[in-house]
């Protein structure tokens, strides 16, 4: 089955500076790689999403990059504020998101310095 | 509406009781899913229910019995539940089972004493 991998479990960064998340995933069928960010008591909520046929997608002050023949993606948040403090999980999907469901990495915890 | 709403936010129950968790959207989304949350792990598929059908168990023990009374609706049954299970239980929606964004609720948080 999938695997995906997830870096760093833990990043910590000073308001205004930006942040990278990187993911690898086993499975070249996967196709679809959504990222999800969860704040203390609440569940997962879609932040962006990019699928196999795109390299790069942009929402703003977020970013999402993906190299299918490296099998990596990433997420980047630039100008970082306090409110993106929470819990970033990646995650990848051979049906696009479908019937089997989401493979999740193990997340990364954002700590986001004043 | 973009929601989707769980009850109760927090439940505690013995090992012998039986209880049950409570989900609904909405939105017409036809798949609907629970997902067990362990502290600092990510979530973790157990049922997909597609077009009000049991579609995937992810090899989940009997003591959670799901239910998808109508299309809004998704129940999952406990008991004799051990303390290890645990967890925040969360539900999700998506347009189809066929892929499409997972809109979660906020989660059943579930302590088993």
């Amino acid at each position: 089955g999938e695997n995906v991998e997830q870096h760093p479990s833990t990043l910590s960064v000073q308001e205004g500076d930006s942040a990278v998340i990187k993911c690898t995933y086993s499975d070249s069928a996967s196709n679809y790689f959504p990222w999800y960010k969860q704040e203390l008591g609440k569940g997962p909520q879609l932040i962006i999403d990019i699928r196999s046929n795109v390299g790069e997608k942009k929402d703003q002050r977020i970013a999402v990059t993906l190299n299918k023949t490296a099998k990596h993606f990433s997420l980047h948040i630039t100008e970082t504020q306090p409110e993106d403090s929470a819990v970033y999980f990646c995650a990848a999907s051979i049906s696009g998101g479908g019937a089997d469901g989401l493979t999740f990495g193990k997340g990364t915890h954002l700590i986001i310095q004043p | 509406d973009t929601e989707v709403t769980q009850t109760p936010k927090h439940l505690v129950m013995g090992m012998t009781n039986k209880k049950s968790l409570k989900c609904e959207q909405h939105m017409g989304h036809r798949a609907m899913y629970w997902y067990k949350q362990k502290a600092k792990k990510p979530p973790e598929l157990m049922f997909v229910y597609s077009y009000e059908k049991l579609s995937i168990n992810e090899s989940v023990p009997s003591r959670f019995s799901p239910e998808c009374p109508n299309s809004s609706l998704l129940n999952l049954h406990l008991h004799a539940l051990q303390p290890e299970d645990s967890a925040l239980y969360l539900c999700a929606s998506s347009h189809t089972s066929e892929g499409g964004e997972l809109f979660f609720g906020e989660g059943s948080r579930l302590t088993v004493l």
